[in-house]
Formats: structure tokens, sequence, C-alpha cells
């Protein structure tokens, strides 16, 4: 079975451009999270879609967006892009219900490597 | 806010012997805790995750203990191999809060296991 995929793998762009980030989940999983990786630190968390609606974000400005297809693949969206979105973008797939009291493990995409000029 | 701390950024091993990774954390709603493995140009791999109502986990070569009072939680390798060389990340998440999908991660710890 394939795992989490995602597109493209690197990217750069330069100030004030838009991005769009793509993520196909496990077959089966119904959940999305995105995080974001900068060098020398853990992902930090973006957004959950579950049954394509926001189920959670995170501490980021309204520059970022993303959405969750009837397929339940997602695309995280960046616009006005600054030096400091340069980062690396993971996308990770679960069965998890945000509303039950049960956990999924994620499972976490290759990544898209974001470099902003 | 650092709600979750690998406060050794590198770590060293002889194969064959023990690894242990630490990780604390500060928010006392947390329930259940993962250890992530990363290799470069790789998305994080899960290796292996424990319940706050649990102190110990097992699995093969890999072994999570959850010490609640302490807010402290490690993870031992045994017997270390080459292979097992990669960047470690602490990650945990609070079902109260109505987001399952959230993880908190610590910043990693690089192991490097020497033959």
């Amino acid at each position: 079975d394939a795992g989490v995929t995602q597109s493209p793998t690197h990217l750069i762009k330069t100030r004030g451009q838009h991005v769009t980030l793509r993520c196909s989940p496990i077959s089966g999983h119904k959940s999305v999270s995105w995080y974001q990786q900068v060098l020398g630190q853990g992902p930090q968390f973006i957004f959950q879609y579950y049954e394509k609606e926001e189920r959670g974000r995170g501490n980021f400005p309204d520059r970022f967006s993303a959405r969750q297809f009837p397929n339940y693949s997602s695309e995280l969206n960046v616009n006005a892009l600054l030096l400091g979105d340069s980062a690396l973008y993971l996308c990770a797939s679960s069965l998890t219900h945000p509303i039950l009291r049960s956990y999924n493990e994620q499972f976490f995409g290759p990544g898209t490597r974001l470099t902003v000029l | 806010d650092q709600q979750v701390k690998q406060n050794s950024p590198s770590l060293s091993v002889q194969e064959g012997r023990i690894s242990i990774l630490n990780c604390d954390y500060t928010n006392s709603m947390f329930d259940y805790f993962l250890w992530y493995k990363k290799y470069p140009a790789e998305g994080p791999t899960f290796l292996i995750s424990i319940s706050s109502i649990k102190d110990k986990n097992e699995d093969g070569r890999f072994t999570v203990f959850l010490n609640k009072s302490a807010k402290h939680l490690s993870l031992h390798i045994v017997p270390s191999q080459p292979g097992d060389s990669a960047v470690y990340f602490c990650a945990a998440s609070d079902h109260g809060s109505g987001n399952t999908g959230k993880l908190i991660f610590g910043q990693g710890t690089t192991l490097q296991v020497k033959p």
C-alpha cells in the first residue's frame, strides 16, 4: 500500500509569491494534518482536516490556509510568502476521529522543502 | 512556550549498548505520547507510543517509560544498531482539547550509533 504522498518534493519561490502544496493520505484515512518544520526544530502543527472540515488550527497567520477534498487529499496554501516561511512542510494522515476519545498514530509523508528567496 | 522539550541535541552510543533519549513536558493535560524517528529527506516514522495511564510500553528493542509525576518520558533502545542513527522526536497529544490531530513535538535529538 502506498504511504502518504506529497508534491512537489522541492520548491523555490520569491518573497510575496503564493504557493500550493499537495498531499494524498493513506487509503482509508480521513484525517490530514499539516506541519511546518524549520531547521533544528520539531514539526509545528498548522492545520487538521477531517471529513473536509477544519478541525484544528495552530498558531499561524491567516496567510496560511488549507482545504480537504472529497477524496480526502488536501492542499496547503501560503500567500504573500516571507523568508521565514522557508521550511519543510509535512503532511500526516491518520484514522483519528477528532471527537472520539481514541487515538491513532499519524503517518507522515516525505515533506515538501520550500525555499523562499 | 515550549511544552515538549528534548534538552539533549545529540547523543553518541557504541553499537550494542543502550541508547536513552529523554523528553520533558510541561502540560499536565497531555494524555498520549509518541516517539518518531526521522532520516534525512524522509518524513518522521512512528516508533512507539504510550498512554498516560501506563508507565511502560515495550516493542522489540524499543521501550518507552513515562513518569507522570516528573512529567518526563524516555526512550530506551537496546541493543543499539548503526541503522538506528537518526533524529528522534518526542511528541505529545491532549485529547481533552478536542483535537486529536494535533501533536506537539520536541526539538529532536540526533542519535549516532557507532559501529
